[in-house]
């Protein structure tokens, strides 16, 4: 079965300082991995996804097979990036997304 | 572009009662679920829908819980009878079929607080 694991239900940052938000899965083909993100008083909505490779409102994230991990980063935290962050898993075959238990991310002005 | 539509917003019910949500999918999206997220946690698929037909039904508690897409647009789960632990935000997703990429589209949310 499929599991995603975020290990951090809270994490406070300072303005300016970097963000990580750690993210481990377990799946047994190859995974297609986002992260998601709900701004307070806003719907769930996709930020990125591993396959293309991008960069959204400055965060990154990499797929480490080997270590199973899809964390996401920022260089330089700003007040805006204060929200929920889910890390979810795309079964495929199954067409089902798992999600997280999700991280708060309080950046400290 | 309309996003998805849910509603209510918020519903507050004593247990044993019953209650039904409403979900308007983005037009044109063939797939539609429903998640359940409990205070702390992420969201739980219930139900995946295509067009009209519920292909992956089995985390619905089916005791008290039911699902409809009778035209493969709008969709309403009904929980009766309601119970403490049913609390929740129901969350109502859809997608394109088409682009199977995993990018799911979430309305609002539907609050239940059972009494």
């Amino acid at each position: 079965a499929q599991r995603v694991t975020q290990p951090e239900k809270l994490l406070s940052v300072f303005k300016g300082a970097p963000v990580e938000l750690k993210c481990n899965y377990s799946y047994s083909g190859s995974p297609e991995l986002f992260w998601y993100v709900q701004y307070s008083r806003q719907r769930l909505q996709l930020l990125l996804r591993h396959i293309s490779r991008e960069s959204i409102k400055g965060f990154t994230a990499d797929l480490n097979k080997g270590e199973t991990s899809f964390h996401l980063k920022k260089p330089f935290a700003q007040e805006e990036d204060s929200a929920m962050y889910y890390c979810a898993l795309w079964d495929i075959g199954n067409e089902k997304l798992t999600f997280g238990t999700g991280t708060r991310l309080t950046i400290i002005p | 572009e309309a996003g998805v539509v849910q509603s209510p917003r918020y519903k507050i019910i004593e247990k044993k009662q019953p209650v039904a949500f409403w979900c308007n999918p983005i037009s044109g999206h063939n797939t539609l679920y429903w998640y359940r997220q409990n205070l702390g946690q992420g969201p739980e698929l219930l139900i995946r829908y295509e067009n009209e037909e519920a292909v992956d039904d089995s985390q619905l508690p089916k005791d008290r819980f039911s699902a409809e897409r009778l035209k493969g647009v709008d969709s309403t789960l009904k929980i009766q009878p309601a119970e403490l632990g049913d609390s929740a935000v129901y969350l109502c997703a859809s997608s394109s079929r088409q682009e199977n990429t995993g990018e799911l589209f979430f309305g609002e949310g539907s609050r239940l607080t059972v009494l």
